[in-house]
């Protein structure tokens, strides 16, 4: 069965200081990985998916299948980037059932 | 608002009563996922529906739970006979089914109170 590991469930950063939020997922075949955001008071909403390799609002991540990892990057952190984040795991390109970590709460300060 | 709606946003009950929630997806998708979320853990899967049929129901947490997607269109969650640790936020998402445009996309969740 697959499985997503957040380690940290708060980050603080000074706006402006370099972001990483860390995922590493267990799963034996070639996934689809997703990072989701969840700003307050809102739903959650789509940040990256790793196939699009883009960069939404500043944010990248890239998959490393060595280290099964799906680490998200930005170089310079925004007080609104503050918000909930949720790395999430689809087993295959033809499958439905996303698993989820269990999200890092980022909080820029000002 | 063309996004996925669910209804209602609150629901405060008391223990042993049943409780249904709504779902409309976006409407040109034809997948509609059930989540439940509790404190500090990510969303769980729950169901998932293609069209009208239920091609997915083993991670339903119980036989209490039930879904119905009647037209393909709405679907509802049933919670029979409530227990305390069913609090949670229920969620729903949808999508399209093909390899290319699968993403999930959600609504602002039923919070679901059993007192």
């Amino acid at each position: 069965a697959q499985r997503v590991t957040q380690p940290e469930k708060l980050l603080s950063v000074f706006k402006g200081a370099p972001v990483e939020l860390k995922c590493n997922y267990s799963y034996s075949g070639s996934p689809e990985l997703f990072w989701y955001v969840q700003y307050s008071r809102q739903r959650l909403q789509l940040l990256l998916r790793h196939i699009s390799r883009e960069s939404i609002k500043g944010f990248t991540a890239d998959l490393n299948k060595g280290e099964t990892s799906f680490h998200l990057k930005k170089p310079f952190a925004q007080e609104e980037d503050s918000a909930m984040y949720y790395c999430a795991l689809l087993p295959g390109a033809g499958s439905y059932q996303l698993t989820f970590g269990k999200g890092t709460k980022l909080s820029v300060i000002p | 608002d063309t996004g996925v709606s669910q209804n209602p946003r609150h629901k405060i009950t008391k223990r042993g009563q049943n409780v249904t929630f709504r779902c409309d997806p976006i409407s040109e998708h034809n997948r509609l996922y059930w989540y439940r979320q509790t404190l500090g853990q990510g969303p769980e899967f729950l169901t998932y529906f293609q069209n009208e049929a239920q091609l997915e129901k083993s991670r339903l947490l119980s036989d209490r739970f039930s879904a119905e997607r009647p037209k393909g269109s709405f679907s509802t969650l049933e919670i029979q006979r409530t227990e305390q640790g069913d609090s949670a936020m229920y969620l729903c998402a949808s999508s399209f089914s093909s390899f290319t445009r699968n993403l999930q996309y959600f609504g602002a969740g039923t919070r679901l109170s059993v007192l």
